[in-house]
């Protein structure tokens, strides 16, 4: 199986802040890689699919990039509802694994 | 509007089972692999299982493989979760959602998710 680790963990930043989180995976995903934004008791929400691609309604401060094995996300000037916390995802080859998450707190 | 919703959840013994199902709506279901995830109280995100467009191709975490079994029925627009032998590291929300397919077994993002579905295990 495929493994994905994310980092940070955690970070703490200020309104406009540029906050770059990064995942790798054990072997190569080509560009399979998502990036998700989880709010306390929300569903996750889709930013990016396949390492680059924002999605309809994302704001355009969020960026992703990567292929191969390393991938980021970047925000780039934080804003207070960014507050939240991150996850990648290889969907590349079934288990869908997910990274383990990066919290985003108010510094 | 598409929607996913998640049904099924609720208090059951260790050792039991359970059925989730996750009702879909406001797009062709059949054209889209489907999963399920699951969320434990404080914790990260852990994918479950998968099940392409047919239902001929299904994968699962190695954390439920022989205990949970994933099911479409395309004409119903429905997914399920068939959940036994249920241990209390199995105590989660567990989200439906869906993907759209790029090739067999390579997915997009989960573009939506369903609202979860919270599964208690406990004596």
């Amino acid at each position: 199986d495929i493994q994905m680790t994310q980092s940070p963990s955690s970070l703490s930043a200020t309104v406009g802040d540029r906050v770059t989180i990064t995942c790798r995976a054990s072997q190569t995903i080509v560009g399979y890689l998502n990036w998700y934004q989880q709010k306390p008791g929300k569903a996750p929400k889709l930013l990016i699919s396949t390492a680059s691609t924002l999605q309809s309604g994302v704001p355009s401060r969020f960026s992703g990039s990567g292929s191969g094995t390393d991938f980021t996300l970047t925000i780039s000037s934080l804003q207070p509802e960014d507050f939240a916390t991150y996850y990648c995802q290889q969907t590349f080859s079934p288990p869908l694994i997910f990274g383990g998450g990066t919290k985003v707190e108010i510094k | 509007e598409v929607q996913l919703v998640e049904s099924g959840g609720g208090l059951v013994q260790p050792g039991g089972s359970l059925r989730l199902s996750c009702e879909a709506s406001g797009f062709t279901f059949s054209s889209y692999g489907m999963h399920w995830v699951r969320q434990a109280p404080g914790k990260g995100l852990e994918f479950v299982s998968t099940i392409s467009r047919d239902g001929g191709s299904t994968y699962y975490a190695n954390s439920v493989k022989g205990r949970f079994t994933i099911s479409r029925d395309n004409s119903k627009n429905t997914l399920y979760l068939q959940m036994g032998t249920l241990r209390g590291e199995d105590m989660a929300v567990y989200y439906c959602a869906r993907a759209p397919t790029i090739h067999s077994g390579s997915y997009a993002g989960f573009d939506y998710w369903g609202q979860g579905t919270l599964v208690t295990v406990s004596s």
